[in-house]
């Protein structure tokens, strides 16, 4: 009964491959949201979607490109990547802006 | 935007202990949340509050929006509380989180 998932939880991967981490929320919730923690741990909006519309896509090289099929998935697709794209990225979801956030258990992505 | 000012960066704490933990904000607060992030990575809502004081067990909240901080207290701390706590509020009109660096708290056995 997980609120909100996300796969793979681990992703280890040579520098220049396409990569996507897939992620599904089953609160009925309308906005889901992308964000990446870095090494010292700081979390970063990257993409919101309300209802499938992109509303947010704040500085993230275009290689980054999200993807909602419907309003329950949200999923991130990572073309070239590069060393520097290791990191923990979380998929959330909200009910608006007067409800918390429900975030998935993280992705750690490791570019070798 | 929205600055999130999060103190102390650190805590240790003997098993038992009680602490506060502070978050001051550069604007109006709208809608507050505080997180916990455990050893595991995962991060766990503890508490929605734009104002006033929640209780959830050990831990309660209280924030004072008129002027711009939040604390989390825990008292009789437990290992299982270790991890990075987190607050954040919305940033902007589409409702996207900012969060502040986290407070890391390690409590001792």
């Amino acid at each position: 009964d997980t609120a909100v998932s996300q796969t793979p939880k681990y992703l280890v991967t040579q520098m220049g491959n396409d990569k996507s981490i897939k992620c599904e929320q089953n609160l009925g919730h309308d906005t889901m949201y992308w964000y990446k923690q870095d090494s010292k741990k700081f979390l970063k909006i990257m993409f919101s979607y309300n209802n499938k519309e992109l509303i947010i896509n704040e500085t993230v090289p275009n290689r980054f490109s999200p993807k909602s099929p419907d309003k329950a998935h949200l999923n991130l697709h990572i073309n070239s990547l590069e060393l520097g794209d290791s990191a923990v990225y979380f998929c959330a979801s909200s009910g608006g802006k007067k409800y918390g956030y429900t975030f998935g258990s993280g992705t750690r992505l490791t570019v070798v | 935007g929205i600055q999130v000012e999060q103190s102390p960066p650190d805590l240790i704490l003997q098993e038992g202990a009680n602490s506060t933990l502070r978050c001051n904000f550069s604007d109006s607060v709208n809608n507050l949340q505080w997180f916990h992030q455990n050893p595991w990575g995962q991060l766990i809502n503890l508490f929605y509050i734009p104002s006033g004081t929640k209780q959830n067990g050990r831990l309660s909240a209280t924030t004072v929006a008129t002027e711009r901080y939040s604390l989390l207290y825990i008292s009789s701390s437990q290992t299982t509380d270790s991890g990075v706590y987190f607050c954040a509020d919305y940033g902007g009109s589409q409702g996207n989180l900012i969060f502040g660096k986290g407070t890391k708290l390690s409590v001792k056995p």
